[in-house]
């Protein structure tokens, strides 16, 4: 069954500092893959997606991830983090082409940014 | 603002009782996901509508139902509701059923089971 591991629960930064978040997957076949973050009281939006091409996705924020297929790997970075990034972020496979396209989320890794 | 629009944002009520949860989509988008978030469980996906017909369940209980109408809203029906089923509801739409497509998550309903 697919499932998505986020190691981290929390992680603090300071202000400027460089971020990854880590993400590992399991997924029989080629996955589409997600970060998402929601702030505090909101609702999830997608920061980034991967589904072909390019191993390196740009997305917004300033947020990029690189998709790693001998490792299941997606993780999250950012140079340098400002401190409106606090938040919790989550990433998630597509649990299937076609017809089913429901997303399977990790625990999710909450950010903390020091100033 | 993510164009999907949940109603209503809050809602306590007393176990046992039902409650109904409603979900605009995005303009054109045909396909309503629902997802419960709690801390115990994380972010589960419940079911899928594709224009207006069930495509896809995950982890949701014989208690819960959902429908898609014609007009493509959609809606998740909770009955005799119990204290663990006090969590953060979500909707969200996609454009199509692709794997790739991006789904648009609204604010979520915040389900509170006295």
């Amino acid at each position: 069954a697919q499932s998505v591991t986020q190691p981290d629960i929390h992680i603090t930064v300071s202000e400027g500092a460089s971020l990854e978040l880590r993400c590992n997957y399991s997924y029989g076949a080629t996955p589409y893959l997600f970060w998402y973050v929601q702030s505090p009281g909101q609702g999830l939006q997608l920061l980034l997606k991967y589904f072909s091409g390019d191993t390196l996705v740009q997305g917004i924020k300033g947020f990029e991830a690189e998709f790693k297929r001998s490792q299941s790997s997606f993780n999250l970075r950012k140079p340098s983090v400002h401190w409106s990034d606090a938040a919790e972020y989550f990433c998630a496979v597509g649990a299937g082409g076609g017809s089913q396209g429901n997303l399977i989320f990790g625990k999710g890794t909450k950010l903390s940014v020091k100033p | 603002d993510s164009g999907v629009t949940q109603t209503p944002k809050h809602l306590i009520t007393a176990t046992g009782q039902r409650v109904t949860l409603r979900c605009s989509p995005r303009s054109g988008d045909l396909s309503v996901y629902w997802y419960q978030q709690s801390l115990d469980q994380g972010l589960q996906f419940l079911i899928q509508y594709y224009n207006g017909e069930e495509r896809a369940k995950g982890n949701i209980l014989e208690r819960f139902s959902a429908q898609q109408f014609p007009d493509l809203h959609s809606e998740l029906n909770l009955s005799s509701l119990e204290l663990g089923d006090s969590a953060l509801y979500f909707c969200a739409s996609s454009v199509n059923l692709a794997g790739e497509d991006t789904q648009y998550f609204g604010p979520g309903t915040r389900l509170t089971v006295l």
